[in-house]
């Protein structure tokens, strides 16, 4: 089974700045197969990414995905307040797919 | 616009089977674009693969639960089930159903999934 780490765990960031948050994977993974989702307290996970930097329909254009191999980024440009949330990675190039344990973004 | 309804028991006892249900309205299951999933999120934590179903029948599960789980599809009603049996403490979760967009090729399926059900909270105790 494929591990995603991410880091940081938690993210202190004020509304306007940048954040920029990684999964790294414990083994190789084909970027066509990796998603991006995130989740509100309360609420269900909504997909941000997938195919590693695809937007799903609706998602603003200050979120965007990148990487290769075992390292992939998400990243937000620039924070609005409905922004912060806790976000997960997921890969499914591998059964299981499975999640990284979350990046929670918090207003500093 | 497609929506997804997971229904089913809040409160499973110990060593029984857990049945939850996922009500899809409008449109239709029958997709061949589409699989059916289950995920599970334990209070606090993070997110759990429990497996994935098509229209056809074919089913797909997480190794860690294959002996424990079955997952049906009934598409006379729009409708796919998950049953967990032998639930321990552990299984405490919030359950999601969910439309899942991907291939499967050779058995193995290649999914994420981009619409996501109003999530069930089943604990298990006595």
């Amino acid at each position: 089974e494929i591990v995603l780490t991410q880091s940081p765990d938690t993210l202190s960031l004020s509304p306007g700045e940048r954040a920029t948050l990684s999964c790294r994977a414990s083994q190789s993974v084909s970027s066509r197969y990796v998603a991006w989702y995130q989740q509100k307290p309360g609420q269900t996970p909504r997909l941000l990414i997938y195919g590693a930097s695809s937007r799903a329909t609706g998602i603003p254009d200050r979120f965007s995905g990148s990487g290769s191999g075992t390292d992939f980024t998400l990243t937000i440009t620039r924070l609005e307040p409905e922004d912060f949330a806790v976000y997960y990675c997921q890969q499914y190039d591998s059964s299981p797919q499975t999640f990284g344990q979350g990046t929670k973004v918090e207003i500093k | 616009q497609l929506q997804l309804q997971g229904s089913g028991p809040g409160l499973v006892k110990p060593s029984e089977t857990l049945s939850l249900t996922c009500t899809v309205s409008g449109g239709s299951i029958n997709s061949n674009s589409y699989y059916w999933g289950w995920i599970r999120q334990p209070p606090g934590k993070g997110l759990e693969w429990i497996g994935t179903i098509h229209s056809n029948g074919n089913t797909y599960y997480n190794p860690s639960l294959k002996s424990r789980v079955t997952i049906s599809v009934d598409t006379s009603k729009n409708q796919f089930s998950l049953r967990l049996s032998s639930v321990t403490a552990a299984d405490t979760a919030v359950y999601y159903c969910a439309r899942q967009d991907g291939i499967a090729v050779a058995g193995k399926g290649y999914w994420y999934s981009d619409l996501w059900g109003r999530g069930t909270l089943v604990t298990v105790s006595s």
